[in-house]
């Protein structure tokens, strides 16, 4: 086990609701990502947050947003649902450890993932 | 464009029978670093190795190996001896110094079936 948890672990919604989901991350990491894997594709970065500042976004729409709180746990929230939000979504814990004189290369270690259904 | 290809969809072999599977990425960055995640029907991304550009070396973990080769951009995962535990989803990713955090583009990913 990673020690990196999630909540809910299964959500169903309907379009148009909003959602939140939650992660704790590792003992020890500051930096927390977020990814969408739906049905049969590999996950696909939403953003990240590092010292609880946005550091970095993939090319998801504005009603994706996220906090990081001090103690660097992190929240996902999904405003006006669609059908296509539909996934599992992955929180991923790292160091910041700055490997090659940035924040990038470091690993990152997985949450169990919440499966968001929306109907 | 995809940056990490991961060509295999599924590939199904019988019990300890060796199984490679493919990874070709593609970047500009001289500095990059290259991951295998296993994800087992539970869903949770397991990390397997992680792999800088600056280092050639193939790497043996028990029944897992890996070669890397960056004059065809690949980065290969052979498991050997396979077994019924080895049956998941093999995802191939990079990290590229570019964007300034540790974004991670993952492949599609290879299911992996062992038959007993």
């Amino acid at each position: 086990e990673t020690g990196v948890t999630q909540s809910p672990t299964h959500l169903i919604k309907t379009r148009g609701q909003q959602v939140t989901l939650r992660c704790s991350s590792q003992s020890g990491h500051n930096t927390v990502s977020w990814y969408q894997q739906a049905l049969g594709q590999g996950p696909q970065f939403i953003f990240q947050y590092y010292r609880e500042e946005e550091n970095g976004r993939g090319n998801f729409p504005p009603r994706f947003s996220g906090l990081q709180f001090p103690n660097y746990s992190s929240e996902l929230n999904v405003n006006a649902l669609e059908l296509d939000d539909s996934a599992l979504y992955l929180c991923a814990s790292s160091p910041a450890t700055g490997l090659a004189g940035g924040l990038f290369g470091d690993t990152q270690y997985f949450g169990p993932g919440t499966r968001l259904t929306v109907l | 464009a995809q940056k990490v290809t991961q060509a295999q969809t599924e590939i199904s072999v019988v019990e300890k029978e060796d199984v490679t599977l493919d990874c070709v990425y593609e970047t500009r960055d001289t500095t990059y670093y290259l991951f295998w995640y296993k994800q087992p029907p539970s869903g949770e991304l397991v990390f397997l190795i992680r792999r800088n550009s600056f280092d050639e070396q193939n790497e043996i973990s028990g029944r897992y190996s890996w070669n890397f080769q960056k004059s065809t951009s690949s980065f290969n995962f052979t498991i050997t001896a396979s077994q019924v535990v080895d049956s998941a989803v093999y995802f191939c990713a990079l990290s590229e110094g570019i964007y300034g955090n540790n974004r991670l583009a993952f492949g599609k990913g290879n299911q992996v079936v062992v038959i007993p």
